[in-house]
């Protein structure tokens, strides 16, 4: 089963708008990581944070962790068309030797209108 | 640099068929993994390598093999193909002391 579930499965927003998506995980992590999926494509690294840290920026990117509730949202200010994608949380487990085995949730798709 | 590049992008196999996925990478990573990704699952890994000549399962490894005979080069082979192997495949790499991981624009497979 999925370590991770993302809430919303789909979100529509328009440009300029901010888009916020959140990701649940079951077991302590090591890190949690986001990625983003054009159509047709593969996925592309956005951001990573420990599990150490509660917030994280890049750019117009902002990411927060609540380890105590296990769960990270992914906020998307101002966004844009290109914004338009799919988009992955993906949590390394902590404890062992994990390799850096990723398990992903199941994702948003967000559509940005002009 | 290409990255991580996969070959074939497209097939169509019939049950029981054989093939073979290769997924090449440039930047002199030392783990590799692969992927596959079903509708409203997201992504499930099937196997990783952390090093030439090492391979490890993942999380559905029933029905796929693999192979890292060189460092550059993932092969994920399917013996018998059946439908339930109809997906997209992900190849990913990773440098062992960074976290981010780099994927390929993958295959997508169709089994009949």
């Amino acid at each position: 089963s999925q370590q991770g579930e993302e809430d919303p499965q789909a979100l529509s927003i328009q440009e300029g708008e901010n888009a916020t998506m959140n990701c649940s995980y079951k077991t302590s992590i090591n890190n949690l990581q986001w990625y983003r999926q054009n159509s047709g494509r593969g996925l592309v690294h956005l951001i990573l944070i420990r599990s150490n840290e509660r917030e994280k920026h890049s750019g117009r990117l902002r990411v927060t962790l609540d380890t105590s509730k296990k769960s990270s949202s992914l906020l998307i200010t101002a966004s844009r068309a290109a914004d338009t994608a799919s988009y992955f949380c993906a949590s390394t487990n902590a404890g062992g030797t994990s390799y850096g085995k990723l398990t992903f949730g199941q994702g948003t798709i967000l559509t940005v209108h002009p | 640099n290409a990255g991580v590049t996969q070959t074939p992008k497209f097939r169509v196999l019939k049950t029981g068929q054989s093939m073979t996925l290769l997924c090449a990478q440039d930047m002199n990573h030392e783990y590799m993994y692969w992927y596959r990704q079903d509708p409203g699952m997201g992504l499930r890994l099937i196997h990783y390598s952390v090093g030439e000549g090492t391979t490890a399962k993942g999380e559905v490894p029933d029905g796929y093999n693999v192979s890292r005979l060189k460092k550059q080069n993932f092969l994920l082979g399917l013996e018998s193909a059946a439908p339930s192997q109809t997906s997209v495949y992900f190849c990913a790499s990773r440098v062992a002391v960074y976290n981010e991981q780099f994927f390929g624009p993958g295959t997508r497979l169709t089994v009949l």
